[in-house]
């Protein structure tokens, strides 16, 4: 089945450093969507591509649609302790409308 | 809008008992997922609807699973029995042209 690895597993970073994660699948996704989930609360949508080599910027988040259809990245610049959560890559189920979810990545952000 | 609603927040019971979770989606949202986070298994599908109807439900665990949709504004998940093995967060989330929309989540712990 689909599958969403997401590395790394979990980062610790001081305020102010720029963030960099990935995404890749087993198969091709043709949406690519990055949620982040804040402590004690449901993911809430950051970014979406929908096209191959696409690059989406949302503030200081940046987001890629690889162009094999089998990875993206999240970038994250000059982080702020409000970023700390855990951030998922998500896909849409081949033919359906659910959303398989990575592994997630837990990004802490020291002061 | 005031989002989607879930309840209980917070559900602690013992095994055997039976538990009921609930979930009011965004109004006019088509599709409404059950999701299950957990640390080892990171957020799995259970079972989603389509304008009430059950489109999917072959992630729901096992028969003690069943999850309803009388109507376009209320869906019930049951747990009967619970186990120890059922504690997690079961987030509701509903969508509309694809962009899913999630609750805050229920946290169910069974002793």
């Amino acid at each position: 089945g689909q599958q969403l690895n997401q590395s790394p597993q979990s980062m610790f970073i001081q305020e102010g450093e720029d963030v960099s994660m990935n995404c890749t699948s087993s198969s091709i996704f043709n949406t690519w969507l990055w949620y982040k989930q804040d402590p004690g609360e449901g993911p809430v949508l950051l970014i979406a591509l929908y096209k191959a080599g696409e690059l989406t910027s949302n503030g200081r988040l940046t987001a890629q649609f690889g162009i094999t259809r089998k990875d993206s990245f999240l970038n994250i610049s000059a982080s702020i302790p409000s970023d700390v959560g855990i951030y998922f890559c998500a896909g849409p189920q081949t033919g359906a409308n659910n959303l398989f979810f990575g592994t997630g990545t837990r990004l802490t952000v020291i002061p | 809008d005031a989002g989607v609603i879930q309840s209980p927040r917070h559900e602690v019971t013992e095994m055997g008992q039976e538990v009921t979770l609930r979930c009011k989606p965004i109004s006019g949202h088509d599709y409404l997922f059950w999701y299950r986070q957990t640390m080892m298994r990171g957020l799995e599908l259970l079972i989603y609807f389509n304008n009430n109807v059950p489109i999917d439900d072959s992630g729901m665990p096992e028969d003690r699973f069943s999850a309803k949709m009388p109507n376009a504004s209320f869906s019930t998940l049951k747990i009967q029995p619970s186990e120890p093995r059922d504690s997690a967060v079961y987030f509701c989330a509903s969508s509309w042209g694809g962009e899913l929309f999630f609750g805050e989540g229920s946290r169910l712990t069974v002793l």
